[in-house]
């Protein structure tokens, strides 16, 4: 257990619908980042937090996509007027002091 | 040419047998390696890292790093089947704190 936990496990939305993911990581992890994952690939990085600031954004972020950490604490993750293609299981990732990251459970997102 | 490529195609060993696991990345400046493994439906977690040139071991894993040939290998050695999963490398750029993965091995160890 790395102690990031993520909320919901599991989504299923219709397509042109919000979803929104929460992930709380531990104390002591400064660094957050929001992973997506399709089967049979390895994660993609989609952005990274130090403490509240968001500091990198991928190009697979697009518009529809929005992160945030307000206080340094937890994050979101928004999605707007989902697409089929956003079907993935999302990754909210800890990271300390050091490299290392320590990945959550996942959001396994679906879109109908 | 991507960032981390993991080439192989699903592997089965006998158990107790080793498993070895290669992997190319093709920024010269990478500085941190690691290895995650990922059970089906599971999220990956993270068995090894390395930093320096040569092998790092931990318990029945063996990394290896070869900075100059741009290659990183995980061996497994006294396989078992709890060890069937997908092995992910990933590797950390210079100046950045994103990972970059590779598509994964799967392993299959059959008793």
């Amino acid at each position: 257990d790395t102690g990031v936990s993520q909320d919901p496990r599991h989504k299923i939305t219709k397509r042109g619908q919000n979803v929104t993911f929460r992930c709380d990581p531990i104390s002591e992890h400064n660094r957050l980042y929001w992973y997506r994952q399709t089967l049979g690939q390895g994660p993609e990085f989609l952005t990274y937090f130090q403490n509240e600031a968001q500091l990198e954004k991928s190009r697979l972020l697009s518009d529809r996509f929005s992160a945030e950490r307000p206080k340094g604490s937890f994050s979101t993750l928004e999605i707007q007027r989902t697409e089929q293609g956003d079907s993935a299981m999302y990754l909210c990732v800890g990271g300390g002091p050091t490299d290392t990251q320590y990945f959550g459970p996942g959001t396994r997102l679906t879109v109908l | 040419q991507k960032e981390v490529e993991q080439n192989s195609g699903p592997l089965s060993v006998p158990e107790g047998a080793i498993a070895s696991l290669n992997c190319t990345y093709s920024d010269r400046g990478s500085q941190s390696f690691f290895w995650y493994r990922q059970y089906s439906g599971k999220s990956p977690e993270l068995i090894m890292f390395i930093y320096s040139n040569g092998d790092k071991e931990d318990g029945r894993f063996t990394a290896q790093l070869n900075k100059a040939s741009q290659y990183v290998s995980l061996l497994i050695r006294d396989s078992q089947p709890s060890d069937s999963a997908t092995y992910l490398c990933a590797v950390m750029g210079r100046g950045n704190n994103r990972l970059a993965f590779g598509k994964g091995n799967q392993v299959v160890v059959i008793p």
